[in-house]
């Protein structure tokens, strides 16, 4: 079946540093793949997407490729803020099958001043 | 204008008691569902529905039964709670049962005392 795997967290990083957080899947077909952030307290927010190979989501100075050879979706950001601080989800969403979103662990992410 | 509600935000009840969580979105989309949010922030979906047809429904006890009045409305009964049962609970809906962004309430946190 679906599945996404993304990096065990808590990451913990300061203003301003580099952040990579990996995410790989496996799946059947050609997935729709997502970063979804969820702030202290509140639901998850769509933060970028991509719907098919070498496709670049962005939003936000976040960014992510679909790479269909590494079946991955690693989300990268080149500037942490301190309200950057989250729970961050990869998620997959197959097509022709039962279109579910299939979500990986969650990484949480502390930014420190 | 919120755009995925869900009442109540926090509810606190005994094991054995049957509670409600309702949904509802201004979204205008055709699916909507249920999603278990553990305390280590594992997503699991539990429900879809499409236009008020049932869709998806995963491994849930038959205890927890959703509703769909309406293609606005999602609601879901949980009958002779648990203490597993203790979890955050969010509703979202998409467009359609296609690929597409899913959009989450801000989640109900149900304690089972």
């Amino acid at each position: 079946g679906n599945s996404v795997t993304q990096m065990e967290g808590p990451v913990t990083l300061s203003e301003e540093a580099f952040l990579t957080i990996n995410c790989t899947y496996t799946a059947t077909g050609y997935p729709s793949l997502f970063w979804y952030v969820q702030y202290p307290g509140e639901g998850l927010q769509l933060l970028l997407k991509a719907t098919k190979a070498d496709d670049k989501g962005s939003n936000k100075g976040f960014e992510a490729t679909y790479r269909k050879e590494t079946t991955s979706f690693h989300l990268e950001k080149g500037s942490v803020q301190v309200s950057d601080s989250a729970v961050y989800f990869c998620a997959l969403s197959s097509q022709g099958g039962s279109e579910k979103l299939v979500f990986g662990k969650g990484t949480k992410l502390t930014v420190n001043p | 204008d919120t755009a995925v509600s869900q009442t109540p935000k926090y509810l606190v009840t005994q094991m054995g008691n049957d509670k409600s969580i309702k949904c509802e979105q201004n979204l205008g989309h055709d699916t909507m569902y249920w999603y278990k949010q553990d305390s280590k922030k594992f997503l699991k979906i539990m429900f879809s529905y499409n236009n008020k047809e049932l869709i998806i429904n995963e491994t849930v006890p038959n205890r927890f039964s959703p509703k769909s009045p309406d293609k606005a409305h999602l609601n879901l009964h949980i009958n002779s709670l648990e203490l597993g049962d203790s979890a955050v609970y969010f509703c979202a809906s998409s467009p359609g049962t296609g690929a597409y962004e899913q959009y989450f309430g801000p989640g109900t946190r149900l304690t089972v005392t």
